[in-house]
């Protein structure tokens, strides 16, 4: 299995604009996570799926974030308008059953 | 979840075992104990994971005191690529989420 990818890897952008990450879990497994990595404030959960239906989004910092899983294969992370301190280092997670989670490499977002 | 106490940082030499401690004093019956890492630059990789009874697994073994209240970590050879900041969280059983503290910067060296 190639684990769980994202894309893009890199992604730099300017104030204003709209930003999209994109996640593919572990084909099989149930849940998915949205995690974000800054020096300040570490690891935080922004949202988690469970069979492709959000079940807490309390971590998303504000509207200007969504998230969606419109299928068991694929999850997206919007941000609009993205503002720098949305810079970060994004990953997303999959899971069976809720156990162990695996990571995806992450995409570091830069905005300017 | 329980609140987990891990120190700064530690060293250890290329080779040797490393041991790596976590208190969870307030660790409930129903609660987990699991370890992740992140290596630099990477995403976070779960090692191992357990309720009141020793375990290993092919990277490492954990040791559960007897009353639950800590734990170790033991990476039996440890290499350069081990070098990573290591998590210890402790989660209920059956919760999904994984909440991530500060950890332990582990530095192996030649």
């Amino acid at each position: 299995d190639a684990g769980v990818i994202q894309s893009p890897r890199h992604e730099v952008t300017e104030m204003g604009q709209e930003v999209t990450l994109r996640c593919k879990p572990i084909s099989g497994h149930d849940y998915l996570f949205w995690y974000r990595q800054t020096m300040m404030r570490g690891l935080e959960l922004l949202i988690y799926f469970n069979n492709n239906v959000p079940i807490d989004d309390s971590g998303m910092p504000e509207d200007r974030f969504s998230a969606k899983m419109p299928n068991a294969s694929f999850s997206t992370l919007k941000i609009q308008p993205s503002e720098p301190r949305d810079s970060a280092v994004y990953f997303c997670a999959s899971s069976l059953k809720g156990v162990e989670q695996y990571f995806g490499p992450g995409t570091r977002l830069t905005v300017t | 979840d329980a609140k987990t106490t891990q120190p700064t940082s530690m060293d250890c030499a290329e080779g040797r075992a490393a041991n790596l401690p976590c208190n969870h004093s307030t660790i409930s019956g129903n609660e987990y104990v699991y370890w992740y890492r992140q290596i630099h630059s990477q995403g976070p990789q779960y090692i191992i994971h357990g309720l009141k009874n020793n375990e290993t697994n092919e990277m490492a073994s954990l040791i559960i005191t007897e009353d639950r209240k800590s734990s170790t970590l033991i990476l039996p050879h440890a290499t350069l690529r081990d070098t990573a900041v290591y998590y210890c969280i402790v989660r209920v059983t059956g919760y999904s989420t994984l909440t991530f503290g500060k950890g332990t910067m582990l530095l192996v060296s030649p």
